[in-house]
């Protein structure tokens, strides 16, 4: 069955550059989609289409795509960006959804 | 403002069938594109996608769970209902819905209700 694989975890202090990866086999056909959730929330939409902002998410994040590999990437990391961060794509056919295992981003 | 909220039992017993609601302001599911769809959240694990319903009455469920899930919507009332039968403990988690905002563009989920939590035992 498609997965999309992700770290479990990853540190960086405030203000440096946290770079969180999702691989998957269909990504380079699919769009990928990026959310955020913070402790006891819903997750937040944060990156869709790739590399596209919804209006009201800082301009420190931003989305790329490479191959099998696409990349939420918090530039100038604050302390308020810690939490949970999920991938999302869909298989070849476009109809069935699936999400990375997540990675808790911490801010020391 | 587009809001979706979840309502259903929070204690169900193994082998019953669970029915969650989710009421949505802001949006026609009536409108071409539009989907709605269900996703759970074990306690302290990832998000788990269950199944999608579309403006058309197109449906979806995952592989995995298609043979105990039902998918409907009432477009009258701005609800749809998922039921899946057979509960177990494992199922225990929160169940979200959330919306898909231009299913021709991409499959991607804004908002997302608060969720409800589910737990599954006797």
């Amino acid at each position: 069955s498609y997965e999309l694989t992700q770290p479990p975890s990853m540190s960086v202090s405030p203000g440096q550059t946290a770079r969180i990866t999702c691989s998957g086999d269909a990504l380079p056909n699919q769009y990928a989609y990026w959310y955020q959730q913070k402790t006891g929330q819903a997750p937040v939409l944060m990156i869709y289409l790739d590399s596209e902002r919804p209006s009201g998410i800082p301009e420190r994040f931003s989305g790329s795509t490479s191959g099998t590999t696409a990349t939420l990437t918090i530039n100038g990391v604050q302390a308020e960006d810690e939490a949970a961060y999920y991938c999302q794509s869909t298989d070849s056919s476009g109809a069935f959804v699936m999400f990375g295992g997540g990675t808790k981003l911490t801010v020391l | 403002q587009v809001t979706l909220r979840e309502s259903g039992p929070a204690l169900v017993k193994p082998t019953q069938t669970l029915t969650l609601t989710c009421t949505f302001s802001g949006f026609s599911l009536s409108t071409s594109g539009m989907c709605v769809s269900w996703i759970r959240q074990p306690p302290g694990k990832a998000l788990e996608w269950l199944a999608r319903i579309d403006w058309d009455d197109d449906k979806y469920y995952s592989t995995s769970l298609k043979t105990r899930l039902t998918i409907s919507k009432d477009t009258s009332k701005n609800q749809v209902v998922l039921t899946m039968t057979n509960m177990d403990p494992v199922d225990t988690a929160t169940y979200y819905c959330a919306r898909i905002p231009s299913s021709s563009s991409g499959e991607w989920f804004d908002p997302w209700g608060q969720g409800t939590l589910v737990t599954v035992s006797s």
